[in-house]
């Protein structure tokens, strides 16, 4: 079945410093490719997307690039803020109903 | 922000006992979806709807059951509680076009349930 990979954490950051979340994917077919965030105690915001190869998704400061030969979607920021200390999830979705399969988060706190 | 609304968000109840929470919209959305989220295991999608009473099982279905009698609820129900099914549960909505994968999903603020 369809899966995702990302990688475990804490990643634990200083402000400003470069932040790079890795997400790979398997999955049949031509998946969308999302990246969720949420902050302590509320639920999951979208943050970006993508939906076919070769597109960038981005937000607030936020790149993705969804590459298929990698099957990878890797989340990038150049220069954190302590308000961007959240958890962050990878997600997949196909056709038939926008069904999601999630990565197992990620939490980063970034320090001031 | 969707408007999306769960009830209750915090419950404690009792192993054996059944338990229902429930996930309202107004914003019409064709798709409803609830999640557990665990340490480690992100997200898992229990049951989905794709429509007034048609709903479909997720990867962790056992254990619970859901209806959906209007578009704007959705019920999850668990049976007979374990301590098992200690989590917290995410309402999601999605699909304003067609059921095309493309479509993001929004999320309520969730319910924190404890079996004891």
């Amino acid at each position: 079945g369809d899966s995702v990979t990302q990688m475990e954490g804490p990643v634990t950051l200083s402000e400003e410093a470069f932040l790079t979340i890795n997400c790979t994917y398997t999955a049949t077919g031509y998946p969308s490719l999302f990246w969720y965030v949420q902050y302590p105690g509320e639920g999951l915001q979208l943050l970006l997307k993508a939906t076919k190869a070769d597109d960038k998704g981005s937000n607030k400061g936020f790149e993705a690039t969804y590459r298929k030969e990698t099957t990878s979607f890797h989340l990038e920021k150049g220069s954190v803020q302590v308000s961007d200390s959240a958890v962050y999830f990878c997600a997949l979705s196909k056709a038939a109903g926008n069904k999601l399969t999630f990565g197992g988060g990620t939490r980063v706190l970034v320090k001031p | 922000d969707a408007g999306i609304t769960q009830s209750p968000r915090h419950k404690v109840t009792e192993t054996g006992t059944p338990v229902t929470l429930r996930c309202h919209q107004t914003e019409n959305h064709r798709y409803m979806y609830w999640y557990r989220q665990d340490p480690g295991h992100g997200l898992r999608l229990i049951h989905y709807s794709y429509g007034v009473k048609d709903t479909d099982k997720g990867e962790v279905s056992d254990g619970y059951s859901v209806s959906r009698s209007k578009t704007e609820d959705f019920l999850l129900t668990l049976e007979s509680a374990t301590s098992s099914q200690t989590s917290v549960y995410f309402c999601a909505i999605s699909g304003r076009g067609l059921a095309s994968g493309r479509d993001e999903q929004y999320f309520g603020p969730g319910t924190r349930l404890t079996v004891t």
